[in-house]
Parts: structure tokens; C-alpha cells; sequence
């Protein structure tokens, strides 16, 4: 099925440790874009990339890294991780064609310890 | 400094219009977009006002007046399975969509 596949579902870290969420899509669109989901916030934009070979911080972009490493793949990276990245990471990718809606992965449950 | 405003809960009976709205105040604006989450789930795309009106898709409508910075969504014929949270985001940039913090809509017997 066409869409936006992340991995892995749920991860837990101990703080320090780092770890990359991994993010594909399959609908041949150029911009793409890493959000975090915090109880009773929305969702936040930590950084995207408009095409590929571009990455851009977005709101929240401390403590995080990003690649694009094709124009299906848009990975996000904790170099170190803090408790206060405990979240629901969603991936998302966007074509002009669709009215500029979203289409967003199923999320990372990540819980850092 | 950006913000959007949305209820933070709603309840409405099976089979019944509610409405939710969201004024914005952003330092861009290309257009307005209401998504749909359900408990665990992603958000799914509802719909996109990029100029003043009412934009009609099934069951939902979405509406925009810019000179008011206000939206609003619109759902008819409520059923059970439309109980999940309504997120508006303003696209202030190419590549920039700010979220709301959502309204959780319970639709009860």
C-alpha cells in the first residue's frame, strides 16, 4: 500500500543513548517532514527537507538530526537522548496535487529513561 | 509570536451537525487544513481552505474567512467512529504547517 512506513513502532532508551528513526515513502513526493506529539500539545515540526539534498530546522530542532538520503528516505537521529524527547515521533510527506495535505506515518512511541 | 485556538473538547449526539472552530494568529498564511487522529493513530487529512469559503467533502465541510483569521469544521450525520481529535493548521510557509492542539470530539448515543 502506497504511504509513509516508519520504524520502529516503540523504542525505549536510556538516557545518552542514541538511536535514528527511519522514514520512507513511496508516493514520489519531494518534501518531507519530522513532527514530535506531545499530551494535549499538537504536533510540532522539528525539521523537514523541501527536496532532496535539503533539510531544514523547523520549531524544535535541539537535540536532533536529520538525512535526507534520497527522495523516498528522510531519517531522524538522537545523538544523545534526554528524557524530555520522550514522544510520538511522526514522519510525513506532502505533493502539491493532494490541496498541500499531509500524509503522515504511524508514529514512534520513543520513552527515554 | 504564532497561535491557534480550538476548543479543547466537544460532545455531540449521533446524528447531529457540530461544528469546531480555530482562529489563527500566524506571521504567514497561505492557507487553512483540518486533520483528523484517532486514539494511537496518525493524522489523516481532512481538507484545505486556501481562500475565503466553504469547501464541501462528504459528510465534512471546512470553512475560511481570512479577514477574520477564523475557520471552522463542520461535520453532519455524526456516527460513532467520527469521535477522535480535529487538529487546524495554518501553512505559513512553503513547507511550513503549524498545529493546533486539537479538539477531542465524543459523539455519545
Amino acid at each position: 500500500n502506497a504511504g509513509v512506513t516508519q520504524t520502529p513502532k516503540f523504542q525505549v532508551l536510556k538516557t545518552g543513548q542514541s538511536m535514528t528513526l527511519q522514514c520512507a515513502q513511496d508516493m514520489n513526493h519531494n518534501s518531507m517532514y519530522w513532527y514530535r506529539q506531545d499530551p494535549g500539545m499538537g504536533l510540532r515540526l522539528i525539521y523537514y527537507s523541501a527536496s532532496e539534498g535539503t533539510t531544514d530546522k523547523g520549531e524544535v530542532p535541539n537535540g536532533y538530526n536529520v538525512s535526507r538520503l534520497n527522495k523516498r528516505e528522510f531519517s531522524l537521529r538522537l545523538e544523545s537522548a534526554a528524557p524530555s524527547q520522550t514522544s510520538v515521533y511522526f514522519c510525513a510527506s506532502s505533493g502539491a496535487v493532494q490541496g498541500y495535505g499531509y500524509t503522515f506515518g504511524s508514529g514512534t512511541r520513543l520513552t527515554v529513561v | 509570536g504564532q497561535s491557534l485556538e480550538q476548543p479543547s473538547e466537544v460532545t455531540a449526539v449521533e446524528g447531529a451537525i457540530v461544528q469546531i472552530n480555530c482562529t489563527y494568529q500566524t506571521s504567514g498564511f497561505y492557507g487553512l487544513s483540518w486533520y483528523q487522529q484517532h486514539d494511537g493513530g496518525a493524522p489523516t487529512f481532512l481538507s484545505y481552505n486556501a481562500l475565503d469559503g466553504l469547501e464541501e467533502t462528504g459528510r465534512f465541510s471546512s470553512f475560511l474567512s481570512r479577514s477574520d483569521s477564523y475557520g471552522y469544521l463542520l461535520l453532519q450525520e455524526l456516527q460513532m467512529k467520527d469521535s477522535a481529535s480535529y487538529f487546524c493548521a495554518v501553512r505559513t510557509g512553503a513547507n511550513n504547517l503549524f498545529f493546533g492542539t486539537g479538539t477531542r470530539l465524543t459523539v455519545i448515543p
